[in-house]
């Protein structure tokens, strides 16, 4: 299996900064590669296919990047609402997810 | 708009089977690049990929839970049933069915996702 890595494993951090996380396969993985973001209690929500694709109705301050092996999610300008765990998923072979990165207010 | 409910007992014993419906709407399961997968999330843990099944009937397991699974589609009924056999208390999680996005071949994401249903193995 395609290990995912995801880092940091958690961060702190106030409205309207700019967040990243980042998210590193195994093995090359071209850009079979997606984010989700999961609220607490509730099932996971996809913003970012294809490793930079935005979902429809995603806000535009998500954005994805990167081929390969590693991979950014960027949050441009925090919101409230976007406190929450987020997801990376690769699906070049056998799916995986990444161990998620849990953002929280500082 | 696409919807997914999943359904099925919450408690269930070791050594019993496991099995859960997916009920969707707004999709069909006939449409050329569509698909349903399976997917769980121990409390406080990562999600993990279960199962996946496509339009046309084919399948993919977890490598690592491939001998305890089965997925099969009711196309009739838009439903989707996964199996898991020999459950044990690690098992524990909360269970979720979602619809395959992409169209394209190895472009599988998920969106969106029912509200997943907890399973407790316990005896």
């Amino acid at each position: 299996d395609i290990q995912m890595t995801q880092s940091p494993s958690s961060l702190s951090a106030s409205v309207g900064d700019r967040v990243t996380i980042t998210c590193r396969a195994s093995q090359r993985i071209n850009n079979y590669l997606n984010w989700y973001q999961q609220k607490a209690g509730t099932a996971p929500k996809l913003l970012i296919y294809a490793a930079s694709s935005l979902q429809s109705g995603v806000p535009s301050r998500f954005s994805g990047s990167g081929s390969g092996t590693d991979f950014t999610l960027t949050i441009s300008s925090l919101q409230v609402e976007d406190f929450a765990t987020y997801y990376c998923q690769q699906s070049y072979n056998t799916l995986t997810f990444g161990g998620g990165t849990r953002v929280e207010i500082k | 708009q696409i919807t997914l409910k999943e359904s099925g007992l919450t408690l269930v014993k070791p050594t019993q089977t496991l099995t859960l419906t997916c009920t969707f709407s707004g999709f069909s399961l006939t449409t050329n690049g569509v698909g349903v997968g399976w997917f769980r999330q121990p409390p406080g843990k990562a999600l993990e990929w279960l199962a996946l099944i496509y339009w046309d009937a084919e399948t993919r397991y977890s490598p690592s839970l491939k001998s305890r699974l089965s997925i099969t589609k009711d196309t009739s009924k838009n439903q989707v049933v996964l199996t898991m056999t020999d459950m044990d208390p690690v098992d524990t999680a909360t269970y979720y069915c979602a619809h395959r996005g992409s169209k394209t071949v190895m472009d599988d994401w998920f969106d969106p996702w029912g509200q997943g249903t907890p399973v407790i193995v316990s005896s």
